[in-house]
């Protein structure tokens, strides 16, 4: 059974540029999330989809971040602009019954690096 | 708010030592409990979980953790770690919030294993 993808694995940008990450969670698994993890911290959501719909996005800042999940399967995650502050590991994950106690399943990550 | 916290930031013992992390949660309810690893240049994998029933669980590895409730704890144990369980592990605590499940995760600790 294939896993989490993710793409890019390695971003480097200038700050005030646009960006964009990838994520296919694995087969059937209709909850997804990404999350922030900076050096030395654990992952922090950002956002979770029950399939198409966001149903947990409290925590992503809206007004430089963006998200969607439009056929209920892949997802992108978007900044723009970048902050020197957005330097971090952005971590796809997805389980198969979300909003409970199931495990989660995650990527390999996104290393952003704005100069 | 709900909060992890793992005390050890790093850890180094040589090899056949003996681990214990340490994990505690502040949340009065019902809580999923999780431990995560995270290999170097792996992403991260699930170690071990409770969710009901026998408080002493087992995991992968020779891994286990203890869920004692009324210390909010859930530490990770192994009687004698190998040079291959140099990681960082994570806990994390998934508990019901405004009708929903949060995922939080504590801030890792980093395991050095000496051979």
């Amino acid at each position: 059974e294939a896993g989490v993808v993710q793409s890019p694995r390695y971003k480097i940008i200038e700050k005030k540029q646009p960006v964009a990450f990838w994520c296919n969670p694995i087969s059937g698994h209709n909850t997804l999330y990404w999350y922030l993890q900076n050096l030395g911290q654990g992952p922090e959501l950002l956002i979770r989809y029950e399939n198409e719909e966001a149903v947990d996005d409290s925590q992503l800042p809206k007004d430089r971040f963006s998200a969607e999940r439009l056929k209920g399967v892949d997802s992108t995650l978007k900044i723009q602009p970048a902050e020197l502050g957005d330097s971090a590991v952005y971590l796809c994950a997805s389980s198969l019954v979300g909003g409970g106690p199931g495990e989660q399943f995650f990527g390999p990550g996104t290393r952003l690096t704005v100069l | 708010a709900q909060s992890v916290s793992q005390h050890n930031h790093h850890v180094i013992l040589s090899e056949a030592a003996s681990l214990e992390l340490g994990c505690n949660y502040s949340y009065g309810g019902t809580v999923n409990l999780f431990w995560y690893v995270q290999y170097p240049g792996q992403h991260l994998q699930l170690l071990l979980k409770y969710f009901s029933g026998d408080p002493l669980v087992k995991g992968i590895k020779g891994f286990e953790a203890e869920f004692i409730k009324s210390k909010f704890s859930f530490n990770l144990r192994k009687p004698s770690v190998q040079w291959s369980d140099t990681a960082e592990y994570f806990c994390a605590v998934n508990a019901p919030t405004s009708g929903t499940y949060k995922y939080i995760f504590g801030t890792g600790t980093r395991l050095k294993v000496l051979a």
